[in-house]
């Protein structure tokens, strides 16, 4: 049973570069895409981006200029990178396994990043 | 304005059946991309409720359905329960965007 945890910080100010990392335990990290969701509060979910084992990425072309996925298969890692932030990327911030068929399963617990002066 | 449109809120009585619709367009939905669903109860992540337009993970009770066709796919909830009150949010994948799509949620209260 593949389980996701991640972690970041909670708190930016404007222009900083938010940063999270989500592990992935109990199954295979290859063959599978590793996606990173946000949903601002009170609103609906938004897809960032995704990243294979191999490293290849996916981007939301409206983020892309300010995204970075990256994944280390070491550690069963990958994570996450969004300069230049500003109040409109608060939002809670979601890691997810992608499968071949494009659905979202398991997501982990998510983490709340304000942007804020 | 989401690619997908679901209806703001639906409600039902406890027993009940609701449906929620989701409508897309060609470039999504009707290009025969698959429609899922998840389920956003108060304070948790969201949870996959149907995968593949019918499909549902092992845990996921028979009282929810999901269905597609054309431009829309559905989502069906019998015998409502208190613990089904929460957001819904359908899910795909546009051709045009090239990027993973959803619907704006669904906000299901159990009268």
């Amino acid at each position: 049973q593949v389980q996701l945890q991640q972690w970041g910080a909670g708190l930016l100010k404007p222009s900083e570069t938010l940063s999270l990392t989500c592990a992935v335990y109990g199954g295979s990290f290859s063959g599978y895409y590793w996606t990173w969701i946000r949903q601002p509060p009170g609103k609906g979910l938004e897809w960032i981006g995704e990243i294979n084992h191999s490293g290849n990425t996916k981007y939301n072309p409206s983020l892309r200029s300010r995204v970075i996925i990256s994944v280390d298969t070491s550690k069963n890692q990958f994570s996450l990178k969004l300069t230049s932030v500003s109040a409109a990327d608060t939002a809670v911030y979601y890691c997810a396994s992608q499968s071949p068929g494009n659905w979202f399963d398991p997501w982990g617990q998510g983490t709340l990043v304000t942007v804020s002066s | 304005q989401s690619v997908l449109t679901q209806p703001p809120s639906v409600s039902g009585a406890p027993g009940q059946r609701v449906i929620i619709s989701c409508t897309g367009s060609s470039s999504n939905i009707g290009a025969r991309y698959d429609v899922h669903w998840y389920e956003q109860l108060p304070g948790i992540a969201p949870k996959l409720l149907i995968y593949g337009n019918t499909n549902r993970p092992s845990g996921v009770p028979d009282r929810f359905s999901g269905s597609k066709s054309g431009t829309s796919a559905s989502l069906a909830i019998t015998g409502l329960r208190a613990e089904d009150e929460g957001d819904y949010y359908c899910q795909s994948y546009d051709s045009s965007l090239s990027e993973v799509v959803f619907g704006g949620g669904t906000k299901l209260t159990v009268l």
